[in-house]
């Protein structure tokens, strides 16, 4: 049972890049997060998924796309990577009716 | 004005010693309240619940106070392994959304 799985766990960009980070859980859950922490600024929602077929934006979407390509797979896309998007992004998943939300192990993006 | 208000710390803690922290946070209607703890360069993860009548696991209480919107941590007889990062969540959405204080640091010095 891994729980959150994550890919890459680190990677640069240079501006104007695009790419996509991967996210995948085994334990059932219907719903999923997408966090970025910065310095000083706690974690922050970027998008959510309630359940599969549905995303909703959070806190901070502007720049992000996301796909829940299944139950277990939600993904997170930057088109064109700017500095500001430098960050460590994490994701998240929760069975429907809890608010414990089990955290990947992150990913380092530096955007230059 | 931000959902859940954190004072970041740090805060040094003698080993053996007792520390205590709040947060405060601004939806009243919010229902459900979390202590996440996150070490150095790793992930946030579920510490305890909070629960109206406060309660305890280990060495660790949780107070929760209504009426004045502030969620509490005690840590007694600190341990050095208890040094991270402590992350005051609230529910103030109504779903699975959770709004995440930036934190209280905590450093357990020998």
């Amino acid at each position: 049972n891994a729980g959150v799985t994550q890919t890459p766990k680190f990677q640069v960009l240079k501006t104007g890049q695009s790419m996509t980070l991967q996210c995948a859980q085994d334990m059932n859950h219907n719903s999923m997060y997408w966090y970025r922490q910065d310095p000083g600024m706690g974690l922050r929602l970027i998008y959510y998924s309630a359940s599969e077929g549905t995303t909703d934006k959070g806190e901070v979407p502007n720049g992000y796309n996301v796909s829940r390509l299944n139950k277990r797979e939600f993904s997170l896309r930057l088109e064109s990577a700017a500095p500001s998007q430098t960050s460590v992004y994490f994701c998240a998943s929760t069975r429907t009716g809890s608010y414990e939300q089990y955290f990947g192990p992150g990913t380092r993006l530096t955007v230059t | 004005r931000k959902e859940v208000e954190q004072d970041p710390g740090p805060f040094n803690v003698p080993e053996g010693a007792t520390v205590a922290f709040n947060c405060t946070y601004s939806n009243s209607a919010s229902q459900s309240f979390f202590w996440y703890r996150q070490d150095c360069r790793k992930e946030p993860k579920l510490l305890m619940s909070v629960y109206s009548s406060g309660n305890e696991d280990g060495r660790f209480t949780a107070q929760l106070n209504r009426a004045s919107q502030y969620i509490s941590l005690l840590i007694r007889d600190s341990k050095l392994s208890d040094s991270a990062t402590y992350l005051c969540v609230v529910t103030p959405y109504g779903n699975n959304r959770l709004a995440f204080g930036k934190g209280n640091q905590v450093v357990v010095i020998p």
